[in-house]
């Protein structure tokens, strides 16, 4: 058990409000992720932290944003939520101190927005 | 583009049958490459991680080879069992400065009793 929890586990929202999805990890590890998983496309990344205040893009970024204030919390904000980002969210974890470790994951939040 | 395949997408078999699952991937500059395995409704659960000077990663029923130079590795399940059902994803690592994952689409397996 990696120690991750997401929250809120479902979320079902309006277009245009926005919406604040959170990682929360016990184990201190340095790296966290957001991922998106959608049908036909798999997971992709959307932004990661190295670090406290330390955060950068990914893959499919736009319209998305992070802050991590606390080594242990990661948060994913979507300012004015669209329907083209309903998805499956999962928050991941590196171990250790740098990349190249086993990623583990959260149980995902599942996101609706109508 | 660097890209990771799976064939196929999914896989019917018998309980009791050994089975191999592929990845391909197509640049073979990776750091690592990592398993999982994901249930229905649920996160995904890190299986093996093979590094890329290595041949191979095993687990209990599970093996997992890596051979860097024709970009494939696959995944041997000895002895399936129906709780083995479920989709298995591979993802390879590149490094460089994001560290993030590329995936496949996943195998989605059933083992049927």
């Amino acid at each position: 058990d990696a120690g991750i929890t997401q929250s809120p586990r479902h979320k079902v929202t309006e277009t245009g409000t926005p919406v604040t999805l959170r990682c929360h990890q016990t184990e201190n590890h340095r790296y966290m992720y957001w991922y998106r998983q959608d049908p036909g496309h798999g997971l992709r990344l959307i932004h990661y932290s190295y670090g406290v205040k330390d955060t950068d893009k990914g893959e499919v970024s736009d319209g998305y944003s992070v802050s991590r204030s606390k080594t242990e919390d990661f948060l994913l904000t979507l300012e004015s939520a669209t329907s083209s980002q309903t998805s499956v969210y999962f928050c991941a974890i590196s171990e250790g101190t740098g990349f190249y470790q086993p990623q583990h994951f959260g149980d995902g939040t599942r996101l609706s927005i109508l | 583009k660097q890209e990771v395949t799976q064939i196929p997408a999914a896989l019917s078999v018998p309980e009791g049958e050994n089975l191999v699952l592929n990845c391909s991937f197509t640049d073979s500059a990776i750091y690592n490459l990592q398993w999982f395995r994901q249930d229905p409704g649920k996160g995904l659960t890190s299986l093996l991680l093979i590094q890329s000077s290595q041949r191979e990663q095993t687990s209990g029923r599970l093996n997992a080879s890596l051979d860097k130079s024709s970009g494939r590795s696959t995944l041997y399940i000895a002895a399936s069992q129906p709780g083995d059902s479920a989709t298995y994803l591979c993802a390879v690592f590149y490094g460089g400065s994001q560290g993030n994952l590329i995936f496949g689409k996943g195998t989605k397996l059933s083992v049927k009793p």
